[in-house]
């Protein structure tokens, strides 16, 4: 697609419940990002994916956290039994070589 | 690792007027430098970015930045704000080219007063 698409826009659950976010790249794009933004705060890196490498799981903050990439395209991230401090915006972003990140508009999740 | 400091969170300017937004950066070789804003509930978009060459790179929507190796700073300016560019702006840096993690620093929120 002309640009990176994240799903859905919005979401609120209720504490405990699992949810899935979904980010579709930019076509062509090798690399594929996820960053948490909470309130009023900056980036926060979750994990990254290159191509068929195995991914950067270094900044997810908890074994709750997961995120997977079917087919070098598509990227989904999981929040299991989510907490209150789960709430934030999660952006995905994707690149290619020497071109920096395109963000997608991020997920807006609030838990309740 | 490399790091990075913006070291205004807030910064008010009237419009019209110049702006420099603040960013230094810690890395051992030559980084890869970005500069981003984010408007109210949207994404990021890059503004500009620096890989070699010219210490002076423009950007979109008016702006530019230098890189300063001797201050290990990239700061962002513009000669005349507009209201619309009220918006955070976040620098980065990368270790190596755009497939590698970037780091961000804190944000730097720009309010414009008319």
């Amino acid at each position: 697609g002309a640009g990176v698409s994240q799903s859905p826009s919005n979401k609120v659950t209720e504490k405990g419940k699992d949810v899935e976010l979904r980010c579709d790249p930019i076509s062509g794009h090798t690399a594929l990002y996820w960053y948490r933004q909470s309130l009023g705060q900056g980036l926060e890196f979750l994990i990254y994916f290159q191509g068929n490498s195995a991914p950067d799981k270094s900044g997810l903050p908890s074994d709750r956290f997961s995120a997977e990439r079917t087919g070098g395209s598509v990227s989904t991230l999981t929040i299991q039994r989510t907490q209150q401090e789960d709430s934030a915006v999660y952006l995905c972003a994707s690149s290619r070589a020497n071109y920096g990140y395109t963000f997608g508009s991020g997920t807006r999740l609030t838990v309740v | 690792a490399q790091s990075v400091t913006q070291p205004d969170i807030h910064i008010t300017v009237s419009e019209g007027a110049s702006l420099e937004l603040r960013c230094n950066y810690s890395y051992g070789a030559t980084p890869y430098l970005f500069w981003y804003v984010q408007s109210p509930g949207q994404g990021l978009q890059l503004l500009l970015k620096y890989f070699s060459g010219d210490t002076l790179v423009q950007g979109i929507k008016g702006f530019e930045a230098e890189f300063k190796r001797s201050q290990s700073s990239f700061n962002l300016r513009k000669p005349s704000v507009h209201w619309s560019d009220a918006a955070e702006y976040f620098c980065a840096v990368g270790t190596n080219n755009a497939g590698n993690m970037l780091t961000f620093g804190g944000g730097t929120r720009l309010m414009v007063k008319p």
